[in-house]
């Protein structure tokens, strides 16, 4: 069955600190879809970045970074000079491929890590 | 352009009584999705639409929750002689067509059965 586990519940750091946020995934598919997204605290769920099976190599974006690991099974969320309004709970997702090849089948989601960025 | 919009934000009801959620995606996004999100988890996939046609509702935990997109954009999903363990945030996510990835979600509509 296919599973995200993000095993920080919370994270405190001070601004301007670097933090990187854990996701570890299961699936018996070899291809696949990986998914960070953003809940500030106003709700809402802000898409951050999606990633294939198939394409390994690190993304960087802006203060935003994420390691891609097969071996490990895992797509790690970086935060580099962290701000105050970091602060959010962040979720990591999976998805199975579609019938057309797309990743728009259920996205299954981990618990998310709370991130609180202190001025 | 506009986001996908969810009605109503907030309902409380009774236990028993029915409720009605709407999600209206973002034009032209040919996939529709529902989620539920309790509090301090997150959001588990309800069921999914390509146009009209309802593509897995595998996630639906039982017969009282039913979802249609009669006209493949606007999509309700229905709630029958709700419960308490019922009350959560619902949401709802659009994607541009099926070969595309980034769902976009709605600000969810919380419901809260009493």
């Amino acid at each position: 069955a296919q599973k995200v586990t993000q095993a920080q519940t919370e994270i405190s750091v001070v601004e301007k600190e670097d933090v990187t946020l854990d996701c570890v995934y299961e699936t018996r598919d070899t291809t696949y879809y990986l998914f960070w997204y953003k809940q500030p605290p106003s709700g809402e769920l802000v898409f951050l970045i999606r990633r294939n099976s198939f394409d390994e190599q690190n993304e960087i974006s802006g203060r935003y970074s994420w390691n891609f690991q097969k071996s490990t099974s895992s797509f790690n969320f970086t935060i580099t000079a962290s701000q105050v309004v970091d602060s959010a709970v962040y979720f990591c997702a999976l998805s199975e491929v579609g019938n057309y090849g797309g990743a728009t089948n259920k996205l299954i989601f981990g618990t998310g890590t709370l991130l609180a960025v202190q001025p | 352009g506009a986001g996908v919009s969810q009605s109503p934000r907030y309902k409380v009801t009774k236990r028993g009584q029915d409720v009605a959620l709407r999600c209206d995606p973002i034009s032209g996004h040919v996939s529709l999705y529902w989620y539920r999100q309790a509090l301090g988890q997150g959001p588990e996939f309800l069921t999914y639409f390509n146009y009209e046609a309802q593509q897995d509702k595998s996630g639906l935990p039982n017969d009282r929750f039913s979802a249609e997109r009669p006209e493949g954009s606007i999509s309700t999903l229905t709630i029958q002689r709700t419960e308490q363990r019922d009350s959560a945030m619902y949401r709802c996510a659009s994607s541009f067509e099926q070969g595309s990835y980034e769902q976009y979600f709605g600000p969810g509509t919380r419901l809260t059965v009493t």
